[in-house]
């Protein structure tokens, strides 16, 4: 069965700094990733997916991520973080059909 | 594209009574709508996956009599909460997929705050 861990429930960093949101997932093939952001008030939007090809994926708002498939890791990077960056990170993955296991989120704080 | 609208954004209701909440596609048509819920500070849960003019399929532990689910269209799907209680007090998330198959994108709607009192 696919499942997904995010080992951190809270990350605060200061703007500017770098940022990288750790997901960890378990599927025995290779899996569909995804990360998407949720704000206050808003609907989850996706920030980029991973499907096969080149590991290193970029999204929007310039963010990107890293599949490895030797650590079952797709850590989410960005180099600097602007205060709009705080919301609530969720990965996800999915499998052989169209369902998706959604990580616990991780909640990002930005401090001026 | 590829947005998704929920209504009503809030709803608070008497416990017994029934509560529709609407998704809809707004800019393409949806094969495949799930409707998810999210507790406070928790991850997101599927409850079930419709597609257009069949069944909703159930997850395992979610009531169908108390959750209908129709997907009357490509571009509408409703979850109607049964006799609803304090416990089903909760925030429903609906997300609509353009496609079938594995690995497709799936766009979020803003959420449904469901406030049984």
């Amino acid at each position: 069965a696919q499942s997904v861990t995010q080992p951190d429930i809270h990350i605060t960093v200061s703007e500017g700094a770098s940022l990288e949101l750790r997901c960890n997932y378990s599927y025995g093939a290779t899996p569909y990733l995804f990360w998407y952001v949720q704000s206050p008030g808003q609907g989850l939007q996706l920030l980029l997916k991973y499907f096969s090809g080149d590991t290193l994926v970029q999204g929007i708002k310039g963010f990107e991520a890293e599949f490895k498939r030797s650590q079952s890791s797709f850590n989410l990077r960005k180099p600097s973080v602007h205060w709009s960056d705080a919301a609530e990170y969720f990965c996800a993955v999915g499998g052989n059909t169209d369902k998706l296991i959604f990580g616990t989120g991780t909640r990002l704080q930005v401090f001026p | 594209g590829a947005v998704v609208s929920q209504h009503p954004s809030r709803v608070i209701c008497k416990s017994g009574t029934s509560v529709k909440i609407e998704c809809r596609s707004l800019d393409f048509q949806a094969t495949t709508m799930f409707w998810y819920r999210q507790f406070p500070k928790q991850s997101l849960m599927l409850m079930a996956t419709s597609n257009e003019g069949s069944k909703a399929t159930y997850e395992q532990g979610v009531e169908k009599d108390k959750f209908l689910i129709n997907h009357a269209s490509l571009t509408l799907s409703t979850l109607t909460v049964t006799s609803a209680h304090p416990e089903d007090s909760s925030f429903y998330i609906c997300s609509a997929s353009r496609g079938r198959a594995a690995g497709d994108t799936q766009y979020f709607g803003p959420g449904t705050r469901l406030t049984v009192l």
